[in-house]
């Protein structure tokens, strides 16, 4: 079955970087994107962006332009989502999900979460 | 407009019928996805492309959109489908995505 296993949760401080991994398994990895998606505590969803691993693709919300890294390594089916200059607004659970389409206008399944603290 | 927007919250009595609007004038030339978040765990997947849910998703939840408004219908309430729900939509070209600010669905 599909599965998408995300790395473990990372405390960071203000102005540093992480990088979240996200390994997939179950389906042919390069006919899927990658979408990624966070949500801080007590707000919703939002979109940060996503890759198409069949050709690099990426696409960003403007929020993240300049600040967020997709890449995808298609030796180990595993797309890393990489967010610079953090702030504590950047504290949240990060979601990978597998996108439908091309490009990717919805997801079918979830990774389970990586949550990001930023504090100094 | 570049929003899509959703009542905060809905309660249902269990067995009852729970309706969940989302708006948004892009709309009529978007899909919509519509998915299930409950506290601490993944959100999952529940409408996708308006109304076909996929396999493993109880017939109790189906979608619809007609215009500017996309509904997710819960038939049926039952205990375990509280949570918050979310619509989101896409521009064909995969940019931007929009979610739904979410809908908390109490089970009285």
């Amino acid at each position: 079955q599909v599965r998408l296993v995300q790395s473990g949760d990372e405390v960071k401080k203000p102005g540093a970087s992480v990088k979240v991994s996200c390994e997939a398994s179950g389906y042919s990895f390069i006919m899927n994107g990658i979408v990624w998606v966070r949500q801080a505590p007590g707000q919703g969803l939002q979109w940060i962006g996503w890759i198409g691993p069949y050709n690099g693709r990426t696409r960003y919300a403007e929020d993240f332009q300049g600040r967020a890294t997709m890449t995808a390594d298609t030796s180990t089916n595993t797309v890393h989502m990489e967010l610079t200059s953090l702030t504590s607004e950047d504290t949240a659970t990060y979601y990978c999900s597998r996108g439908g389409g091309d490009p990717p206008l919805g997801v079918d399944h979830w990774g389970q979460g990586t949550l990001v603290t930023v504090s100094s | 407009s570049s929003e899509l927007t959703q009542p905060p919250s809905v309660s249902v009595s269990p067995g009852q019928t729970a309706r969940i609007p989302c708006s948004g004038d892009g709309l009529p030339k978007q899909y919509v996805y519509w998915y299930q978040h409950k506290p601490g765990r993944a959100p999952v997947s529940l409408i996708y492309k308006d109304s076909e849910r996929p396999s493993g998703i109880p017939d109790r939840f189906s979608g619809s959109s007609a215009g500017t408004t996309a509904t997710l219908t819960i038939t049926g309430v039952q205990a375990e489908d509280e949570a918050v729900y979310y619509c989101q939509a896409a521009y064909s070209n995969g940019s931007p995505w929009l979610f739904g600010g979410g809908t908390k669905v109490t089970v009285l």
